[in-house]
């Protein structure tokens, strides 16, 4: 079946502008995570979602990032006046509620001049 | 600050030898995971093993865990060129269940293959 698909691929943008990131889990995962790689670097948990249950937002960085996940399916990650830092690719990842394997899509890479 | 660590960073053998990268961790697990990552992007999950589990196998992977010792080690046999790869460990936490939390990473061991 499908997997774990985000789109943009790649995105490049400026300094101070927003950035939509979208994700669609596997059909039937409930629990949806967002991650960030920076270069060189492991993953750092950004936000988890579970079904329809508020988000743990412990994982973000600053107040600048957000998510939301609409109908317990797909997912965005907005980040809002963006910075260089903020350069990084943004991996989404779903499991089904019983599993802890979690199934990564390909990731955004996200470009801040 | 990071939960695992993966020893060596970076490794470089010859087509067809073992390799061997291992992982060390500071608090108590759920579980422990092994993704391989190719070109920066997608990670693909290769192992998970359970707290009480101390060794699992899947195909050329050997996967073992102690505990005691809070370290994991994967063992990949018979290795491919395909197999050229950043691999992570990551841990599920104790307490948490059915994937309720994120998962911990590590940096990563770089794995080359030279044919």
């Amino acid at each position: 079946g499908a997997g774990v698909s985000q789109s943009p691929s790649n995105k490049v943008t400026e300094k101070g502008k927003d950035v939509e990131l979208r994700c669609d889990p596997i059909s039937g995962h409930t629990a949806l995570y967002w991650y960030r790689q920076s270069l060189g670097q492991g993953l750092e948990f950004l936000i988890y979602f579970q079904g329809n249950s508020a988000p743990d937002k412990s994982g973000l960085p600053s107040d600048r990032f957000s998510a939301e996940r609409t109908g317990g399916s797909v997912s965005t990650l907005t980040i809002q006046r963006t910075q260089q830092e903020d350069s990084a690719v943004y991996l989404c990842a779903s499991s089904s509620y019983t599993q802890e394997t979690q199934y990564f899509g390909p990731g955004t890479r996200l470009l801040v001049l | 600050s990071q939960q695992g660590e993966e020893d060596p960073q970076a490794l470089s053998i010859q087509e067809g030898e073992n390799a061997t990268m291992n992982c060390s961790y500071k608090t108590s697990i759920n579980n422990l995971q092994w993704y391989r990552q190719n070109s920066g992007r997608g990670l693909v999950h290769l192992i998970l093993i359970r707290s009480n589990e101390r060794e699992k196998h899947s195909g050329r992977l050997r996967v073992t865990l102690d505990t005691s010792k809070k370290s994991s080690s994967l063992l990949i046999t018979a290795s491919r060129a395909a197999d050229t790869a950043s691999y992570f460990c990551a841990t599920g936490l104790r307490g948490s269940g059915g994937g309720a939390d994120g998962l911990t990473f590590g940096k990563g061991t770089h794995l080359i293959i030279q044919p």
